[in-house]
């Protein structure tokens, strides 16, 4: 079946680690995105990228870096210097701009 | 950037109830997705709406571009409509499909 898959599910992170989350998408879409929710919050978007070998940083993309070198795949990696990095992420893709984003389960970073 | 306001925040309703969920935005938009997120954290894409009206089963939406606001249907409410209902709206001036959202209308459905 077509989907995002995200993983891992949980993650815990020791102070001073750098942690990757993994998204894959076998959609075949072109456009893809990073979101992080904290608690009662809506999301916030860290990157996207519209095609491969590009990205865009949104709005709060200090401490996280991500890269796509291919088109299904779009890894988050969150670094030590994100202080507050206990959040719920969200990987999202679309056709294109002009399209309807679908999510993947999420994954659920907390600091150890 | 631009605001993004939902309302009501919470939202409390028998099973079998309408309601009506409310979006408004501080700017023009290209593009409006309301979402549902289960209480699992899972995020479904309800509309894609820029504008104009859209009915999927006991749910619709309508969005008023101009007016600056949208609003989401939804009749006979079922317990599984239960989680919190999020407007995603995306600016004119951004090159890229950056979406921004609000924070949300919290349903509870009860039997």
């Amino acid at each position: 079946d077509g989907g995002i898959t995200q993983s891992p599910k949980y993650l815990f992170r020791k102070e001073g680690q750098n942690v990757t989350l993994s998204c894959e998408q076998n959609l075949n879409h072109d456009a893809m995105y990073w979101y992080r929710q904290d608690p009662g919050q809506g999301l916030r978007l860290i990157y996207y990228s519209q095609i491969v070998n590009d990205f865009q940083k949104g709005d709060i993309a200090e401490g996280y870096s991500v890269s796509r070198e291919k088109k299904e795949s779009f890894p988050l990696t969150v670094t030590s210097a994100q202080k507050n990095p206990t959040a719920f992420y969200l990987c999202a893709s679309s056709i294109d701009r002009q399209a309807a984003q679908h999510f993947g389960d999420g994954t659920r970073l907390s600091i150890l | 950037g631009i605001q993004v306001e939902q309302s009501p925040p919470d939202l409390i309703l028998q099973e079998g109830a309408n309601s009506t969920l409310r979006c408004n935005f501080s700017d023009s938009v290209n593009n409006l997705q309301w979402f549902h997120q289960n209480p699992w954290g899972q995020l479904i894409n309800l509309f894609y709406i820029p504008s104009g009206t859209k009915q999927n089963g006991r749910l619709s939406a309508t969005t008023v571009a101009t007016e600056r606001y949208s609003l989401l249907y939804i009749s006979s409410s079922q317990t599984t409509d239960s989680g919190v209902y999020f407007c995603a709206v995306e600016p004119p001036r951004d090159t890229g499909n950056q979406f921004y959202f609000g924070t949300g209308t919290s349903l509870t459905v009860i039997p």
